[in-house]
Parts: structure tokens; sequence; C-alpha cells
């Protein structure tokens, strides 16, 4: 079956404890990217990659970490998680980029 | 101004009726448009995808583009109670920053019975 995974799908964590949330699809998609949806904000780009080892920013990328070595894997990493870090994120991959992408389950992350 | 602005909602509308949903947009560059639906607790889903100017129609859904005005819009034909979800627009960036995808805030419809 043709899908996006993340995990862990629930975490709840402690501020300034690093932590690295993972993404897989198993499509061979070229284009991967990570998203936090808040209340009111809608969803937000906080990375994305175009290719092995390309990566840029999107709107919100402070306080992430990103890093794609392999075509189907694209790990999200808070390395100091601060409470303004709470939020719901999503992976999401397509084809290339300007496709349509397809997302992942969500990660809800509470940083206390 | 946002990047990607979509009509305030919520917007409800009555089984069987046409929902009509809008978004501008203000990279003059942007290159492809999307719309998603999201259930409540769910991931977004792709609805329609579209590149060019004009309509461009899958079954009960069409959507529509001109990028003179830089505006996006989704009418849902015969709204059923499923319909009921939040809708996203989602608008891809032009020249250097191709990569990027940007979201509207979203729209909540409902459809009642």
């Amino acid at each position: 079956e043709a899908q996006v995974t993340q995990n862990p799908r629930y975490l709840i964590t402690v501020t300034g404890k690093k932590l690295t949330v993972t993404c897989s699809q198993n499509m061979n998609h070229e284009y991967m990217s990570w998203y936090r949806q808040d209340p009111g904000l809608g969803l937000r780009q906080i990375y994305y990659s175009m290719n092995v080892e390309v990566t840029d920013k999107g709107d919100v990328p402070e306080g992430y970490k990103v890093s794609r070595k392999e075509k189907r894997n694209f790990p999200l990493i808070l390395e100091s998680p601060s409470p303004n870090q709470t939020s719901l994120y999503f992976c999401a991959s397509s084809y290339s980029t300007g496709h349509e992408q397809y997302f992942g389950p969500g990660t809800r992350l509470t940083v206390t | 101004q946002k990047e990607v602005e979509q009509n305030s909602g919520p917007l409800s509308v009555p089984e069987g009726a046409i929902a009509s949903l809008n978004c501008t947009y203000s990279d003059r560059g942007s290159q492809s448009f999307f719309w998603y639906r999201q259930y409540s607790g769910k991931s977004p889903e792709l609805i329609m995808s579209i590149y060019s100017n004009g309509d461009k129609e899958d079954g009960r859904f069409t959507a529509q583009l001109n990028k003179a005005s830089q505006y996006v819009s989704l009418l849902i034909r015969d709204s059923q109670p499923s319909d009921s979800a939040t809708y996203l627009c989602a608008v891809s960036a032009g020249g250097t920053s191709y990569g990027k995808l940007t979201f509207g805030q979203g729209t909540i419809l409902t459809v009642h019975p």
C-alpha cells in the first residue's frame, strides 16, 4: 500500500530534550516536506526537500532541522524543543516539486 | 497581506446546494494550485489540482483558476453531509522558491440535511 508513515504518532516531552520524528514514504517520491498545524494559523511549511541531499527552508524553520540522506526518509529533528513547538506535525511527499502531495497521519507533539 | 487567503468561514449550505470556496494569492509567479479536504483529526487529502487558467471538473467538484486576478476557487455541486470538512487552498511558489507550498487558513464547510 502506497503511504507516508510517521513515528511517533503522539509524543509528550520536556523542554530541551532532543527528539526526532521520522517520516518515510514507499512511493519513490522525490519531494518531501514537513508542516505544522496550529489552530487559527493553518498549515505552515517548516522544511522541504526536492531530492536526496537537497533541503530548503519553508515559512517556519526556526528550531527545526532536517536531513535527506535517503530518498524514502525525511526525519524532523528538534534539537532543543520549547513549548511553542507544541503542535500537530505532518509529513508529506509528492512525485516531484509542484505536484500533489500525500500526507502522513500526523504526529501530535506536546512540549512541557 | 497573507500570501494565501481564503474566504472567511464557516460556510453552511443545505444538502444539495452548491458550495463555493474562494482563495486569493499574492505571488504572481505561482505555478501550481491545490484544494485539500481535511476532516477533523485527520490528515489533508487532495481533492483537485489545477495548473492553467480555466475550469477543471472532477465529478461534483470544479476548480477554477484565474492567474490574472490571482484567484482560485472550488465549487462543490450537490453538496452532501459527508462534504462537511475544512477545505484548504494551497499554492506552490514560483521562481527560486518553487518547492515552497503555502496553505490558506482553511474554510470550514458544514452541509446540513
